[in-house]
C-alpha cells in the first residue's frame, strides 16, 4: 500500500549526540513536512520542501536541519539534541494543492525520540 | 501561533452517545480539516469542509462550520471504543497551503 514510512519508530540518544530520523513516501507527493509533537500539544512545523525547495519556518532552532535527496526521502538532522527536543518526530506529505485542489496531509506513524 | 483552538480538551462518553468537539479560530480560512491521532500514531485525515461550505458527512462523522463565529464542529455519533483518540482541527489561510493545528480534544469513548 501506497505510504508515509518513519524510521525508526523509537529512537533512543544522548544530549548532544546528532541524530538522523528518516522519512519515506510511496505516494510520489511533491510536498513533504517534518513536525515536533510534544505530549498534548499541537504538531508543530518545523521545515517544509515544496519539490526539492526547503521552507524553514521562522522560529525552528538552528539545531534542526533537513534534507531531501529525491522525491521519496527525507531526513530530519539534529545535530546537538538537548533535553528539550525529546519529542514525538511527525512527517507528513501533501500533493500540490495549486494542481490537485487537495490539501489533504498524509502522516507516518512518527518516531518517538528520547534524549538522555 | 494556533489558529484553530478545539474545546473541550477533554471528552470522555461512553460507547453509544455521541461526541461532539469544537473548534475556533481567529482569522478567516480557505478551509477546515479535522485529524484523528491514535495514542502514539501519526494523524489521520478525517474530512475537510471548505469556508464556502457549511456542512459535511462521512459516515458517522458530520462537520459544521460557521464562518460567521469562525467555528467548526466535528460529531462523531454512536460513539465506539476505537474512536478514543485525540482529534485536531487544522486550518488553512491567505494563499498558504500549509495547515496549522490546533491543540486538540483527547476523546476517550468507554466500552
Amino acid at each position: 500500500d501506497a505510504m508515509v514510512i518513519q524510521n525508526p519508530r523509537y529512537q533512543v540518544t544522548q544530549f548532544g549526540k546528532p541524530v538522523t530520523l528518516s522519512c519515506s513516501q510511496t505516494l510520489n507527493h511533491n510536498v513533504m513536512y517534518w513536525y515536533q509533537q510534544k505530549s498534548s500539544q499541537a504538531p508543530k512545523l518545523l521545515f517544509h520542501y515544496y519539490d526539492k525547495d526547503f521552507n524553514n519556518e521562522a522560529d525552528t532552532p538552528d539545531n534542526f536541519q533537513s534534507r531531501r535527496p529525491n522525491t521519496s526521502f527525507c531526513f530530519l538532522d539534529i545535530r546537538s539534541p538537548g533535553l528539550g527536543d525529546a519529542a514525538m518526530y511527525l512527517c507528513a506529505t501533501s500533493r500540490d494543492p495549486g494542481t490537485s485542489g487537495t490539501y489533504e496531509q498524509y502522516f507516518g506513524p512518527g518516531t518517538r525520540l528520547t534524549v538522555t | 501561533s494556533q489558529q484553530g483552538e478545539e474545546d473541550p480538551q477533554a471528552l470522555s462518553i461512553q460507547e453509544g452517545e455521541n461526541a461532539t468537539m469544537n473548534c475556533s479560530y481567529k482569522t478567516s480560512i480557505n478551509n477546515l480539516q479535522w485529524y484523528r491521532q491514535n495514542s502514539g500514531r501519526g494523524l489521520v485525515h478525517l474530512i475537510l469542509i471548505r469556508s464556502n461550505e457549511r456542512e459535511k458527512h462521512s459516515g458517522r462523522l458530520r462537520v459544521t462550520l460557521d464562518t460567521s463565529k469562525k467555528s467548526s464542529s466535528l460529531l462523531i455519533t454512536a460513539s465506539r471504543a476505537a474512536d478514543t483518540a485525540s482529534y485536531f482541527c487544522a486550518t488553512t489561510s491567505g494563499g498558504s497551503y500549509i495547515p496549522t493545528f490546533g491543540r486538540g480534544t483527547s476523546l476517550i469513548v468507554h466500552p
